[in-house]
């Protein structure tokens, strides 16, 4: 079954204490996203990679980090999490972004709280 | 400025009945993509419907059409005979070809209640 899938879905974490969301996408997909998702913000894109080892700043990178060593995956990295950091994520591919309609599918999210 | 505007936090419909789903736009942008998508309960993301700025004929997939008045900047969607099924949180998101490429830019979305 051709999906986007994330790990873990649930965390629940302590300031300081680093942690790694992974994602992963079975479809060869070039491009990959995470977003972060707010009540009242909607979604806000933190990085995105246009292919292997290709990874970019999107609207709040601060406090994240995320690395492209392989085309299916793509970690989120927080080195030090911060209460502010609580949300909802999601992790977002798509396989050829130069297309117009290229559509972005979305992994199921990880909710993270942050003490 | 926002770049897309959902002026309608929630909304109530009865089922079997048509809704429409507000959401306008801005950009400076020829090129552009708008896309819906639907957040049930359950979390995951779904997407709807893609309207092309170049396309001529409004979107349609199923139940779902995109109202696309593209001097007015608004990308209404329209999901005719609600079902029950339908209650969620429906989000408007745009694409910038020639300034921002993949980016998505979403809206803060609307959250649908389908009443029996």
């Amino acid at each position: 079954e051709a999906q986007v899938t994330q790990n873990p879905r649930y965390l629940i974490t302590v300031t300081g204490k680093k942690l790694t969301v992974t994602c992963s996408q079975n479809m060869n997909h070039e491009y990959m996203s995470w977003y972060r998702q707010d009540p009242g913000l909607g979604l806000r894109q933190i990085y995105y990679s246009m292919n292997v080892e290709v990874t970019d700043k999107g609207d709040v990178p601060e406090g994240y980090k995320v690395s492209r060593k392989e085309k299916r995956n793509f970690p989120l990295i927080l080195e030090s999490p911060s209460p502010n950091q609580t949300s909802l994520y999601f992790c977002a591919s798509s396989f050829r972004p130069a297309q117009r309609s290229d559509t972005q599918y979305f992994g199921p999210g990880t909710r993270l709280t942050v003490l | 400025a926002q770049k897309i505007t959902q002026t309608q936090p929630g909304m109530f419909v009865q089922e079997k009945e048509a809704v429409t789903l507000d959401c306008t736009y801005d950009t400076s942008d020829q090129s552009y993509g708008l896309f819906w998508y639907k957040q049930p309960s359950s979390g995951e993301m779904i997407f709807l419907i893609y309207q092309g700025s170049y396309d001529e004929q409004n979107a349609t997939e199923g139940r779902y059409s995109l109202n696309f008045q593209k001097a007015r900047k608004s990308a209404n969607l329209v999901i005719s005979a609600s079902q029950l099924g339908d209650s969620a949180m429906y989000f408007c998101a745009m694409r910038e070809y020639e300034t921002s490429g993949s980016r998505l830019t979403f809206g803060e979305g609307t959250q649908l209640t389908v009443n029996p």
